[in-house]
């Protein structure tokens, strides 16, 4: 079975620039995440979906940060404009949706804002 | 809300040594207790969980964690640390409907040959 699929990798922009992360689940997941972690934390929540309809994004910074996930499946996350403080590791998840089930992740992806 | 303490960012151990990562959770609800590792350039790996039932938790790797309500932790051990144990490795919490869980600082483990 394949895993959580995120690209890119890694990402170095300048500050005010834009960028946008892609992330595929694992077949059949309805529920999807993006994390970010900053070094030295853990992952903190930015938004969940629910098929493609946002279940929680309360942590979202929604003047720079938009995610959609679009028919369901495949979800971007985008920034725009980067601050410094947004380097961070971006993380996808995807889970069958209960509260008890697994989240599986992704590898992540590095961003670096200078 | 609900959260995760995870004392001590960075444990040292001994190879063969007991290897002991604690958690205490915060929760209104009946949690959902995870950990995860995870290594170098990698996504999370999910070690072991504790949902309901058996309160002793087996995991790979060795691993295993004991729910213990009382004291509301969760900690985590090895019997005998291995060298590919060096990873920092995550308590987490769930339960509250929406299935977002809330992570811990982490623990850096450091395994001394």
């Amino acid at each position: 079975e394949a895993g959580v699929a995120q690209s890119p990798r890694y990402k170095i922009i300048e500050k005010r620039q834009s960028v946008a992360f892609w992330c595929n689940p694992i077949s059949g997941h309805a529920t999807l995440y993006w994390y970010q972690q900053i070094l030295g934390q853990g992952p903190k929540l930015l938004i969940q979906f629910q098929n493609n309809g946002v279940v929680d994004d309360s942590q979202l910074p929604k003047d720079r940060f938009s995610a959609e996930r679009l028919k369901g499946v495949d979800s971007t996350l985008k920034i725009q404009p980067a601050k410094l403080e947004d380097s961070a590791v971006y993380l996808c998840a995807s889970s069958l949706g209960a509260p008890s089930n697994t989240q599986y992740f992704g590898p992540g992806t590095r961003l670096t804002v200078l | 809300a609900q959260s995760v303490t995870q004392l001590g960012s960075h444990v040292s151990v001994s190879e063969g040594a007991l290897v002991l990562l604690r958690c205490n959770y915060s929760s209104s609800v009946p949690p959902y207790l995870f950990w995860y590792v995870q290594y170098p350039n990698q996504g999370l790996q999910l070690l072991l969980k504790y949902t309901t039932g058996a309160t002793l938790v087996k995991g790979i790797n060795g691993f295993e964690a004991e729910f213990k309500k009382s004291e509301t932790s969760f900690h985590l051990t090895k019997p005998s640390a291995h060298m590919s144990d060096a990873a920092e490795y995550f308590c987490a919490v769930s339960g509250d409907g929406n299935n977002r869980l809330a992570f811990g600082k982490g623990n850096q483990v450091v395994v001394i040959p």
